[in-house]
Parts: C-alpha cells; structure tokens; sequence
C-alpha cells in the first residue's frame, strides 16, 4: 500500500531572530537526552547533549532546556542562521534498553 | 577530523537480493549502530554492537538481518532477501561510550524495486 511520511512540524523564523524547538518524550526512564540536526541527504550531525541530573546545558548559540517533570525538551538556537535551516530532532537515551529513541522532528526554516 | 564513512551511498537492488552495506566506524570507537529512515520519517533504531556482539536490537532487525565486524575497520549490515518496504537511507552511527555522541556516517540510500 501507499506508504505516506510523516507530516513534519515546521518552524519559520527570520534571520537574527532566537528559535525554540520543542520535543516531548514518553517514558520517565529516559536519562539521557540528544539533539541532532539534519540537513537534506545527509546523516543527523550532534548538536548538543544533557543528562536527566541536568535541567539545562548551554552550547554555542544552543542551548537545551529539560522539564523531567513534563518530559519535555527544548533546543533554543540564538540568532538564528541561513545554516541553521535543516531538520532538527531529540533523542532519549533508556539506560535499561540500552538504545535511543528518535523524535520526528522539526523542520526549521531560516528568512533571510 | 574523524569521521564516519559508509558505502555505497546508494545501492539499488531487485526484490529478494541479499545486499551488504559498509561503514568504517570511527577508529576509537567502541560502539556502533545501525539505523534507518524511511524517506520522511524519522530515524529507527535497528541494532547496536559492542565487543564483537550484538547488544541491542529493535523488532525491525528480524532474521533477514545480520550484522558483522569482519576485521578491525569495517561494519556491515547484511539483509538477505531485500523486501520493497526495507527501501530507507540506512545510517552507520558510532561512539565511544554506549550512553554519549553518537557519530553518524552519511548514510546509504537503499532502493529495492
């Protein structure tokens, strides 16, 4: 049968400006959390990591935010980039699985 | 810098061919990973491998699946007989810990027609 993708959340935003993608995650066990950009044709690229003890960790121009109590994860981008455009994406990480679970993601389009 | 490299990027092949697909994991790299993306959809996870083991699999690595490490260099995901629907970019990831960066190969698109 037709096989139809996933309709992905899109995210618009003018260049300069501060982006949040959000992510929610569904299982409370989850202890370690990724985010991953993926540009067109290529494989995700690490942006920025947090441990479940962690309720924000900051990078260059990123920074991701955990609510343990909503399962929920952000990645803040601060003055969003052309390059910045891509599809982003979460990861958790369960411990006793020992495996990742990939979010759909978010595509991000930069305005210039 | 390092990097994961993973061939051919693109391998057709005819329903119930066997094909192999090629990474060359980071070369400190303890742990590696295959996963695929059906085109629009996310990233699945399929199988990690750890000491020349497998150490996890998902319920998409049936028996058609096979993974190996032939020398010090090379990971290989096998499928023996190709289905339409295992058509997806399949990506090589590696790591030096099971619970850290993952580094992701450029992938290789997979077509069965």
């Amino acid at each position: 049968g037709e096989s139809v993708g996933l309709h992905l959340p899109t995210l618009s935003v003018q260049e300069g400006d501060n982006s949040i993608i959000n992510c929610a995650y569904s299982n409370s066990a989850s202890d370690y959390f990724i985010w991953y950009k993926q540009e067109s044709g290529k494989g995700p690229q690490f942006i920025i990591d947090i441990r479940s003890n962690m309720d924000k960790r900051q990078g260059q121009r990123v920074t991701v935010l955990l609510n343990k109590t909503v399962k929920h994860l952000s990645l803040q981008i601060a003055a969003t980039q052309p390059g910045d455009s891509a599809v982003y994406f979460c990861a958790d990480y369960l411990y006793n699985f020992n495996k990742f679970y990939f979010g759909s993601g978010t595509k991000l389009n930069v305005k210039p | 810098e390092p990097e994961v490299t993973q061939t051919p990027s693109h391998q057709v092949t005819q329903m119930g061919q066997e094909v192999i697909l090629r990474c060359v994991p980071i070369s400190n790299h303890l742990y590696f990973y295959w996963y695929r993306q059906i085109l629009g959809q996310k990233v699945e996870f399929l199988v990690s491998f750890y000491n020349n083991e497998i150490s996890e699999k998902s319920e998409i690595f049936d028996d058609q699946f096979s993974v190996e490490r032939p020398d010090g260099s090379n990971f290989t995901l096998k499928i023996r007989s190709t289905k339409l629907e295992d058509s997806a970019m399949y990506f090589c990831a590696s790591s030096t810990s099971g619970r850290g960066e993952q580094y992701f190969g450029p992938g290789t698109r997979l077509t069965v027609t």
